[in-house]
């Protein structure tokens, strides 16, 4: 089936660094999402993205979050700079609709461990 | 926020049992039900889901359950198999996002 890449598998940083999280989405999709899971829980929505713009973000994407998509290319998660409640795992997804009109396929996701 | 309610959290059957697995939602406006499996260490897979103009569909052993005046929906997995161990997410789409249940951790008996 379709699949969505995530790029590093896992990182390891000091905290107050600085780190962007690739993905790249399914060829043919337009809507992005990323979500965040510590070890064990649920998965919780961050933020969406939609012809280059948020289009809704939860409280936990903190002001020292950011997300693009520059022409075309990696649809990326920056955190600057880190803390240490920002280790989990983070999944990147990718769907051609949203809403209820279409699936959203999840990558592999990255493992960001903040030190 | 909205939220979605799942329950158990932890639920242990024997092989070739049943399980079943349910959710509740408060957006009455979601329309998209997707369950996901994963296992350690994996992301997420989709193994089934129902939209708001359905209220039961089955692919193979998996069978959900929509209510859409209670505002629940269910997954029912029949004749486990060893393979069916993992955790288990429903998930309910609000305006622009998916609401994930907190899981359950389904374990087959031998």
């Amino acid at each position: 089936g379709p699949k969505v890449l995530q790029i590093p598998s896992h990182q390891i940083i000091d905290m107050g660094q600085m780190v962007t999280l690739n993905c790249d989405p399914v060829s043919n999709h337009l809507y992005f999402y990323w979500y965040k899971q510590i070890l064990g829980q649920q998965m919780e929505f961050l933020v969406n993205f939609y012809n280059g713009k948020v289009m809704e973000k939860s409280k936990l994407f903190k002001d020292q979050f950011s997300v693009e998509r520059p022409d075309g290319s990696y649809f990326t998660l920056k955190i600057q700079p880190t803390a240490l409640e920002d280790s989990a795992v983070y999944f990147c997804a990718s769907s051609r609709d949203w809403g209820g009109a279409d699936t959203q396929y999840f990558g592999p996701g990255t493992r960001l461990l903040v030190l | 926020g909205e939220q979605v309610e799942q329950l158990p959290s932890i639920l242990r059957v024997q092989e070739g049992s049943s399980a079943s697995i349910n959710c509740s939602y408060e957006d009455s406006a979601s329309n998209y039900f997707p369950w996901y499996k994963q296992e350690p260490g994996e992301n997420p897979k989709l193994i089934i889901d129902i939209r708001s103009n359905m209220e039961r569909k089955q692919i193979q052993e998996l069978i959900v359950l929509l209510d859409k005046k209670a505002k629940r929906f269910s997954l029912h997995i029949t004749d486990t198999q060893p393979g069916d161990s993992a955790m288990y997410f429903c998930a309910a789409m609000g305006n622009y996002q998916l609401i994930w249940g907190s899981g359950t951790k389904l374990i087959i008996k031998p």
